[in-house]
Parts: structure tokens; sequence; C-alpha cells
């Protein structure tokens, strides 16, 4: 399997446009996460679908940030409007299973996209 | 409320043993897990613990005490390529809906 795939592995921006990360989780994994990971607060949970249904979106700083799931292979995170402070690398993971032990219950990471909000 | 704490950074020397901590408080718990993240790179995952004691893999060892909300990560015979940041996270189900709840993460730095 190819792993999670993420798109853009970079993308630089002006304050206030519109930013659209992508995410295609692992093949027959249920369970996919949105992560944002920055020096001062590190790894946090955004957001997270089973079977392609937003289940806790808690962690989604505010009404700007918007995630779907359109079906099992395809996830996207939106920001508008953007701003500096959203700059981050943002991190999609998929796992089989939520409440499990390895392989099942394991998070796998995709390459982030490093995201710059000028 | 929920807290993980690990050091922030760590220094060692080829071939040594080193061991980082980690510390944790959450309403509940359902397994720590162990993740591996060289610079600028994605989260790997290095080891999982749910019942108290040692899972060892490899030069890698991780311990667990679920009653004194501790866990570490012991790597031996350290190599230049370990160094990177060890993450650690611990599932509480307790949350609605939370997952993973990460440590800020400890940086290695393997030096010849």
């Amino acid at each position: 399997d190819a792993g999670v795939i993420q798109s853009p592995r970079h993308e630089v921006t002006e304050m206030g446009q519109e930013v659209t990360l992508r995410c295609k989780p692992i093949s027959g994994h249920d369970y996919l996460f949105w992560y944002r990971q920055t020096m001062m607060r590190g790894l946090e949970l955004l957001i997270y679908f089973n079977n392609n249904v937003p289940i806790d979106d808690s962690g989604m700083p505010e009404d700007r940030f918007s995630a779907k799931m359109p079906n099992a292979s395809f996830s996207t995170l939106k920001i508008q409007p953007s701003e500096p402070r959203d700059s981050a690398v943002y991190f999609c993971a998929s796992s089989f299973a939520l409440l499990a032990g390895p392989p099942g219950g394991t998070q796998y990471f995709g390459p982030g996209t490093r995201l710059t909000v000028l | 409320g929920q807290n993980i704490d690990q050091p922030t950074e760590m220094t060692a020397t080829e071939g040594a043993i080193v061991q980082i901590n980690c510390t944790y408080q959450t309403s509940g718990f359902n397994g720590l897990f162990w993740y591996q993240q060289h610079a600028g790179e994605a989260p790997t995952f290095l080891s999982y613990n749910v019942l108290d004691g040692l899972e060892e893999k490899g030069r890698f060892s991780s311990f667990l005490s679920r009653s004194k909300g501790y866990s570490y990560l012991l790597l031996k015979e350290l190599q230049m390529k370990d160094s990177a940041s060890y993450l650690c996270a611990v599932r509480d189900p307790s949350q609605a809906g939370t997952a993973l709840i990460f440590g800020k993460g400890t940086t290695l730095s393997v030096s010849s």
C-alpha cells in the first residue's frame, strides 16, 4: 500500500485566502484523523471521521476551519479565511480501528502539509 | 484535565542507552503509544503498552505503570539515525471522541 497520501506538501498563501488540504487514507481504514502540529502546542487532534462521518470536531479551532469526507478514499480540510496563526504542519492519519492495539488501532500518518500564511 | 509530560530535549552518544520518560494524567486509559518523528517527516509507530510491564522490540523497549501514570521508552545501542523526536501518546476513551492525546515530544540528539 502507498500509505496515507497528502497534498500539497507545502502551501504558502496570504492572509485571507482560502486553503484546501487533501488526504487519501490507507485503503480499508475506517478512521481518518486530521492533526495540526506546532512547536508551541505539539500535535493536536482537530477532527476525526469514522466511515466518512465526522465523529468529533471539538478540536477544530473555529468556524474558519471545516472538514469533509465525501467518500472512503478522500478527505479535505479547508481554512477560510486563513490567518498567520494557522501556520503549522497539518497531518492526516488513518487507522483500521479506534480502541484496539496494533496493528488495527495504530494510526498511520501521512507526510503532512506545511502551511505558511503570510 | 488531561496532561502528558515529557522532557523537551535529551542528548546521548552513539552506542549508549537512553531512557525517555513520559508521565500522564488522564481521566481514562486505553493504551499508550510511542511514535518516532524525524525532522520534517511524519510520526511513525514504535511501540504500544496497555498492560503494566515491559515490551521489547529489538533495540527499543517500552515500559508502563498504570498506577503511577508513567511510561518510558528505552533505546539501546544508540545510532546516529535515532536522532529524532519521540512522542508519547495516551488513548483516553473517557473523552468523547478523543482518540489519542499526544505529548509535545522529546527531541533526542545522538552524537558520535
